[in-house]
C-alpha cells in the first residue's frame, strides 16, 4: 500500500517560516491535501490539490508538490499555528485514502 | 454552513457491534462523497471507509474490510457505519468528513464532524 512519510516534529520561532514535508513515491503525480488538527478538535483542511487554499485559510499557508516530496509552508508563524499537520492523498492503485503519520508543529 | 454530527459511539465488548451515524445539515441535498476517519488515542488519522455521493461506490481500509459497512440514506442526509466483530484496536474517535464533490477519488475532507468515541474493551 502507498506510504506517506512525515517528520514527527518541526519547531519554529514566531514570525519565521515553517516547512513540513510529506514524502511518497512519485507523490508529485498525485493531488496532496493538508489538514491542521489542534488538540481536542477535528481536523481542518488547509490546502487541497497541492496548492489550493480554502477561502477561510490565511494566505500564510501554501503548498507545493514535486517529485517524491510535497511541502506545506507556513509563513510568519503564529502561536495559534501550533498543531498537528497531516498530508493525505488518494491512492488509485488500492482505491484507498492515505494519510501521513502527522507532524507536530511547535512554536517556540 | 455545513455541519456534521456523529452519534452512536460507546463502550462495547470485543466481538460486539455498533452503528455510527453522521447527520448532515446546511445542505439542500447531500450528494457529496463522505468518509469515516478514525483516530486512536494519541495516534494519527486513519481512513476507514468512504462512499460516493450517489451511494453506488464504497471503499474500505484493509483493516476493516469484511467487518464494517458504510451506507447512506439520502432522504435523511445521514451516513452510517455498521461495525461488526469489533476488536480492541478499533478503539478510536470516529469522524465523518465530507468532500464538496460526488466522487471519492481524490477525496478531500472539506467538512468534519466533532467525532464520536468508540471504546472496545472487556
Amino acid at each position: 500500500s502507498y506510504v506517506l512519510t512525515q517528520p514527527p516534529s518541526v519547531s519554529v520561532a514566531p514570525g519565521k517560516t515553517a516547512k513540513i514535508t510529506c514524502g511518497g513515491n512519485n507523490i508529485g503525480g498525485k493531488g496532496v491535501h493538508w489538514y491542521q488538527q489542534k488538540p481536542g478538535q477535528a481536523p481542518v483542511l488547509v490546502i487541497f490539490f497541492d496548492t489550493e487554499r480554502p477561502s477561510e485559510i490565511p494566505e500564510r499557508f501554501s503548498g507545493a508538490n514535486s517529485g517524491n516530496t510535497a511541502t506545506l509552508t507556513i509563513n510568519r508563524v503564529e502561536a495559534g499555528d501550533e498543531a498537528d499537520y497531516y498530508c493525505q492523498v488518494w491512492d488509485s492503485y488500492s482505491d484507498h485514502v492515505v494519510f501521513g503519520g502527522g507532524t507536530q508543529l511547535t512554536v517556540l | 454552513e455545513v455541519q456534521l454530527l456523529e452519534s452512536g459511539g460507546g463502550l462495547v465488548q470485543p466481538g460486539g457491534s455498533l452503528r455510527l451515524s453522521c447527520a448532515a445539515s446546511g445542505l439542500t441535498s447531500d450528494t457529496f462523497a463522505t468518509s469515516w476517519v478514525r483516530q486512536a488515542p494519541g495516534k494519527g488519522l486513519e481512513w476507514v471507509s468512504a462512499i460516493s455521493g450517489g451511494g453506488d461506490y464504497t471503499y474500505y481500509a484493509d483493516s476493516v474490510k469484511g467487518r464494517f459497512t458504510i451506507s447512506r440514506d439520502k432522504s435523511k442526509n445521514t451516513l452510517y457505519l455498521q461495525m461488526n466483530s469489533l476488536r480492541v484496536d478499533d478503539t478510536a474517535v470516529y469522524y465523518c468528513a465530507k468532500d464538496r464533490r460526488q466522487q471519492v477519488v481524490h477525496f478531500q475532507g472539506f467538512f468534519w464532524g466533532q467525532g464520536t468515541v468508540v471504546t472496545v474493551s472487556s
